[in-house]
């Protein structure tokens, strides 16, 4: 099984500011099966990155995903009040189990 | 529009049993991929079970082995999951989910809250 390391725990930051959020697998994940999700409190997680680089479908372009192999990165460009979330990375490894990360919480400073 | 609703939650009783449902609406249901994802009060997402569009494939969680057995019924777009021996770790939020190219998921449903109780 692999193991999705999230980092860090919490993020407190201001908005306007740049966030970065790490994701560390435990072996090697194909950067296409690699997404992030938000989720706010009281509602489903939305997809956000898919194959790690790729927005969903009406995501808004501050939001970015880099990385490959076991090091990858979710990139919040410049904070909205509306972004203060939890966030979880997510891997498909080509067979299950599918695994989450632990998730980091974007907190408002 | 494209949505996903679950119900059958409630509480139950450790060693009971709990069948949730799913309805699909405003996609071809058949032709995905779907998923039951939960989360225990105040912690993360774990997947639980899998089922392939015209159920060639299922798979679960090392956790409900045995114990959760989701279905499908294309004709009805429905999804189930069939919850037996539960226990007080079971205690979630269970969210019915469409996968994306049998990957990611895209598409989420509200939830259903499941509590494992005596």
């Amino acid at each position: 099984e692999i193991v999705l390391t999230q980092s860090p725990g919490t993020l407190s930051l201001s908005p306007g500011e740049r966030a970065t959020l790490s994701c560390r697998a435990s072996q090697s994940v194909s950067s296409g099966y690699l997404a992030w999700y938000q989720q706010k409190p009281g509602q489903a997680p939305r997809l956000l990155i898919n194959g790690a680089s790729s927005r969903a479908t009406g995501i808004p372009d501050r939001f970015s995903g880099s990385g490959s192999g076991t090091d990858f990165t979710l990139t919040i460009s410049r904070l909205e009040p509306e972004d203060f979330a939890v966030y979880y990375c997510q891997q498909y490894g080509g067979s299950p189990p599918i695994t989450f990360g632990q998730g980091t919480r974007l907190e408002i400073k | 529009e494209v949505q996903l609703v679950e119900s059958g939650g409630g509480l139950v009783k450790p060693g009971g049993s709990l069948r949730l449902s799913c309805a699909a609406s405003g996609f071809t249901f058949s032709s995905y991929t779907m998923n039951w994802v939960r989360q225990a009060p105040g912690k993360g997402l774990e997947w639980v079970s899998c089922i392939s569009s015209s159920s060639n494939y299922i798979y679960n969680a090392d956790s409900v082995k045995g114990r959760f057995t989701i279905s499908r019924d294309n004709a009805k777009n429905s999804l189930n999951l069939q919850m037996n021996s539960l226990r007080a770790e079971d205690t979630a939020v269970y969210y019915c989910v469409r996968a994306y190219n049998g990957v990611y998921f895209d598409i989420w449903g509200q939830g259903t809250m499941v509590t494992v109780s005596s």
